[in-house]
């Protein structure tokens, strides 16, 4: 166990709809990144967050947003789904922010299907 | 436009071969370059270097990084079932944007008995 809890581990929805995964960063961890991994393309930078605030923005589709809360927790939103959002989300944290000296630790990921 | 790529794609040894996983890298203000191993979901951590030259090593897992080439080479030695895994290297530059890290895709290691 990593430390960084994700939820929900499987899910699968329909084209059009919209979910929201949820992640825990370890304990003591300030910093929360999101990665998209699929088959062709590998890991994908999403978004990053450091202690409430936006620090980072990778490929993030504008149908997509993240925030991150007070007791540090972050939710990634995913919206008007299409085929090719099927992927695996990660989570990750960090203690700092942007250092570029951090070691992410990733959570076991969230997969998502869409039909 | 920042990238990792990471060669060879895949790769198929036997027990107890030495492999050589081949990592270069094109990062704007390069800070650090890190080697996961992802086997069933979660990437987990193996290495950071910062420094050229300096090997770290870990058991039968080994790194090092060459700064002035870009690349970085992550041996395992004496290779066991168990080591069968995809490999992600990444590589961060410093600060703002840069902070985080941009992977490659992955070099998959199958080790047969």
């Amino acid at each position: 166990d990593s430390g960084v809890t994700q939820t929900p581990k499987h899910l699968i929805t329909a084209t059009g709809q919209r979910v929201t995964l949820r992640c825990s960063p370890r304990s003591g961890d300030l910093s929360v990144y999101w990665y998209q991994q699929s088959l062709d393309q590998g890991l994908q930078f999403l978004i990053q967050y450091y202690n409430g605030e936006e620090r980072a923005k990778g490929n993030i589709l504008e149908r997509f947003s993240a925030q991150q809360f007070p007791d540090l927790h972050s939710e990634l939103n995913l919206s008007s789904l299409e085929l090719g959002d099927s992927a695996l989300y990660f989570c990750a944290s960090s203690v700092a922010g942007g250092t570029g000296a951090n070691v992410l630790t990733f959570g076991a990921g969230s997969r998502l299907t869409v039909l | 436009e920042d990238k990792v790529v990471q060669s060879p794609l895949s790769l198929v040894v036997h027990e107890g071969d030495t492999v050589t996983l081949n990592c270069s890298y094109e990062v704007t203000n390069f800070r650090s370059l890190l080697w996961y191993k992802q086997e069933k979901k979660a990437p987990t951590f193996l290495f950071m270097l910062t420094s050229s030259g300096i090997e770290k090593k870990s058991g039968r897992l080994s790194s090092i990084l060459d700064k002035k080439e870009l690349f970085s080479i992550l041996n395992i030695t004496a290779t066991q079932t168990g080591d069968s895994a995809i490999y992600l290297c990444a590589a961060r530059g410093y600060g703002g944007s840069q902070g985080n890290l941009i992977f490659g895709k992955g070099t998959k290691l199958s080790v047969k008995p």
